[in-house]
């Protein structure tokens, strides 16, 4: 079964500095996939980016990227130049073979200080 | 772009009282995934749906029980309500097969049961 942990529960970032969210994972599947989900507090489930675990490049979408590596089992969210609308929950989370469920992480909590 | 429609947003109920939750996924997409999200908690996977049929179920209670319908519209049916129950339920649908794993989050429905 999959497993993912995310291990910072809370992070308290000041504006426009770049922060790392941890997250690594434990799975069987030969072919994987890690997903990066924010949660502002309004409660949404918002997509913000997806690595395969084949993709030979680490994954980008604007400001955020993802230091995916393999060996280490880790796929850590990194979001540059924070601004104050980043504040939320943030979850890891990857699909289960078969019918691709998801298994999420506890998620951490980001809070950008102005 | 289409996006994942649930409905309603706010429910409020009593202890004892049923509740019934819709989703309307993204045309096209052939299945539907429910999950809840208790306070403070990560989701967690309920129940699936691929082409009309149930694919798959996680930690539901015998209490709910859910259906996917000619339309591909998806409901969740929830008896016996309990204090318990009270969390945020997400849909989320999917196009099988297409290249991405992605599944499209609903705004979800917030259930308070008192």
């Amino acid at each position: 079964a999959q497993k993912i942990t995310q291990t910072q529960p809370g992070m308290f970032v000041q504006e426009k500095e770049a922060v790392t969210l941890d997250c690594t994972y434990d799975t069987s599947d030969p072919s994987y996939g890690l997903f990066w989900y924010k949660q502002p507090s309004s409660g949404e489930m918002i997509f913000l980016i997806y690595q395969g675990s084949y993709d030979q490049q680490n994954a980008t979408e604007g400001r955020y990227s993802l230091n995916f590596q393999k060996a280490r089992k880790s796929a850590n969210l990194v979001i540059s130049a924070s601004q104050l609308g980043d504040s939320a929950m943030y979850f890891c989370a990857t699909p289960n073979f078969g019918n691709e469920k998801l298994t999420f992480g506890t998620g951490t909590r980001l809070t950008i200080i102005p | 772009a289409a996006g994942v429609i649930q409905s309603p947003r706010h429910l409020i109920k009593e202890k004892r009282e049923t509740a019934t939750l819709k989703c309307y996924p993204i045309p096209r997409h052939d299945t539907v995934y429910w999950y809840q999200q208790g306070p403070g908690q990560d989701p967690q996977f309920l129940i699936s749906f691929y082409e009309k049929m149930q694919s798959d179920k996680g930690s539901i209670p015998d209490r709910f029980s859910a259906q996917q319908f000619s339309d591909y519209h998806s409901e969740l049916n929830m008896s016996s309500l309990e204090l318990g129950d009270s969390a945020l339920y997400f849909c989320a649908s999917r196009l099988t097969g297409a290249f991405t794993y992605e599944q499209y989050f609903g705004p979800g429905t917030r259930l308070t049961v008192t």
